[in-house]
């Protein structure tokens, strides 16, 4: 079985501030990971994932994450918030194997501040 | 646009009543997954088809049922209509079986049983 956990519901930057929006997981196989954003009223975009290979991935909008195995980790962070960065992110798992499906988090709320 | 079309976008039906959502995938990709978005479950994991075939059921509840057809669109449909089936219900797509590539969303058809 896998499950996902971000912590924190609602996080608040200041513009220019750094973003950090945290994920575990649980996964009895090596995980593939991904980040979703999803602005109102629209449906989820891959912001990045991690499948084999470099830890640190890079994704779209200046995002980048890094796997940690040790940690069962997958925290998103961008250096510098925008308001435009304002949205609602989910971290969601699969396991390689028989269940495909992606997992999703409860996902986290983005407010950023002028 | 994410390639992906969802149909309707706005459904408001009563208590009781049967439904049909409609997909069309992003061309070239054989899967269909469906998933349910509420304020208290968060996004709930349906049904995937590969190719026309079942292959995975997540929360999917009796009353609900779906197909993909062979020109691969998909439809989701609803009957026995409750007051909790009110959520935004999304179809994703993906190349192959969705784990290695992530998933593509559409915009969601927002259900409200009144």
């Amino acid at each position: 079985a896998q499950s996902v956990t971000q912590l924190g519901s609602h996080v608040s930057v200041s513009e220019g501030a750094l973003v950090l929006l945290r994920c575990n997981y649980s996964s009895s196989v090596p995980p593939y990971l991904f980040w979703y954003v999803q602005y109102p009223n629209q449906g989820l975009q891959l912001l990045l994932k991690y499948t084999t290979g470099a830890t640190l991935v890079k994704g779209i909008n200046g995002f980048e994450a890094e796997f940690k195995k040790s940690e069962t980790s997958f925290h998103l962070t961008k250096p510098s918030a925008h308001m435009s960065d304002a949205a609602e992110y989910f971290c969601a798992v699969s396991s390689s194997g028989s269940a495909r499906q992606l997992t999703f988090g409860s996902g986290t709320q983005l407010t950023v501040l002028p | 646009d994410s390639g992906v079309t969802q149909t309707p976008k706005h459904l408001i039906t009563a208590t009781g009543q049967r439904v049909t959502l409609r997909c069309s995938p992003r061309s070239g990709d054989l899967s269909v997954y469906w998933y349910q978005q509420s304020l208290d479950q968060g996004l709930q994991f349906l049904i995937h088809y590969y190719n026309g075939e079942e292959r995975a059921k997540g929360n999917i509840l009796e009353r609900f049922s779906a197909q993909q057809f062979p020109d691969l669109h998909s439809e989701l449909n609803l009957s026995s209509l409750e007051l909790g089936d009110s959520a935004l219900y999304f179809c994703a797509s993906s190349v192959g079986q969705g784990d290695y590539y992530g998933y593509t969303f559409g915009s969601g058809t927002r259900l409200t049983v009144v």
